[in-house]
């Protein structure tokens, strides 16, 4: 079965580039979804079909998806924005969600 | 407004069986795929099943397949989960998910509820 690889943790310090990867076999061949899920909340999606930001996402939140890699980057990050990150793509007739990647904003 | 309600969570016991449904308001529902998605405490998402539009396609993920049945009355515009067989891995919170194909995006989340499978 398709697997999505997250790492679990990424930490930066407000103002700075907050950067997700999303590794998985040719992933750049797919469309990939990212969501931010603060605790005790329910996911929102953040970027979809690899680089577009639903209405209501700030402009500092960006995607790309090329090779195996896709990468969700956040531009001056801010204290709001820790949460728990996910990817997601669509494989063989499933839904694959990464394991996740925890912000923080030291 | 796009609304998303889950109810039929609670405690079963192991083997068990209990069905969830999913109110939907705020979008013509049979224009869009719904999905559930669980997360067990303190653990990530992973995907249950989803559902076409018109309910004609299924979709499971490979843990839940022969033990949970996913459909949708469009007339009702609710979602529904029926699961059998439940074991204690199936704890989580499941959220129903407004999903957007073709790319199986969920663009729209349920409040989520609990499940405990325990004796």
């Amino acid at each position: 079965s398709y697997e999505l690889t997250q790492p679990p943790s990424v930490s930066v310090s407000p103002g700075q580039t907050a950067s997700f990867t999303c590794s998985g076999d040719k992933l750049g061949d797919k469309y990939v979804s990212w969501y931010q899920q603060k605790p005790g909340q329910s996911p929102v999606l953040a970027i979809y079909q690899d680089t577009k930001r639903p209405s209501g996402i700030p402009e500092r939140f960006s995607g790309s998806n090329s090779g195996n890699t896709a990468t969700l980057t956040i531009s001056g990050t801010q204290a709001m924005d820790e949460a728990d990150y996910y990817c997601q793509a669509w494989d063989s007739s499933t839904v694959v969600f990464g394991g996740g990647t925890k912000l923080t904003v030291l | 407004e796009v609304e998303l309600l889950e109810s039929g969570g609670g405690l079963v016991q192991p083997g068990g069986s209990l069905r969830l449904s999913c109110a939907a308001s705020g979008f013509i529902f049979t224009n869009y795929a719904m999905s559930w998605v669980r997360q067990a405490p303190g653990k990530g998402l992973e995907w249950v099943s989803g559902v076409s539009g018109s309910g004609g396609n299924t979709y499971y993920a490979g843990s839940v397949k022969g033990r949970f049945t996913i459909s949708r009355d469009n007339a009702k515009k609710t979602l529904h989960l029926q699961m059998n067989s439940l074991r204690a891995e199936d704890t989580a919170v499941y959220y129903c998910a407004k999903s957007v194909t073709p790319d199986w995006r969920h663009d729209y989340w349920g409040q989520g509820t609990l499940i405990t499978v325990s004796a």
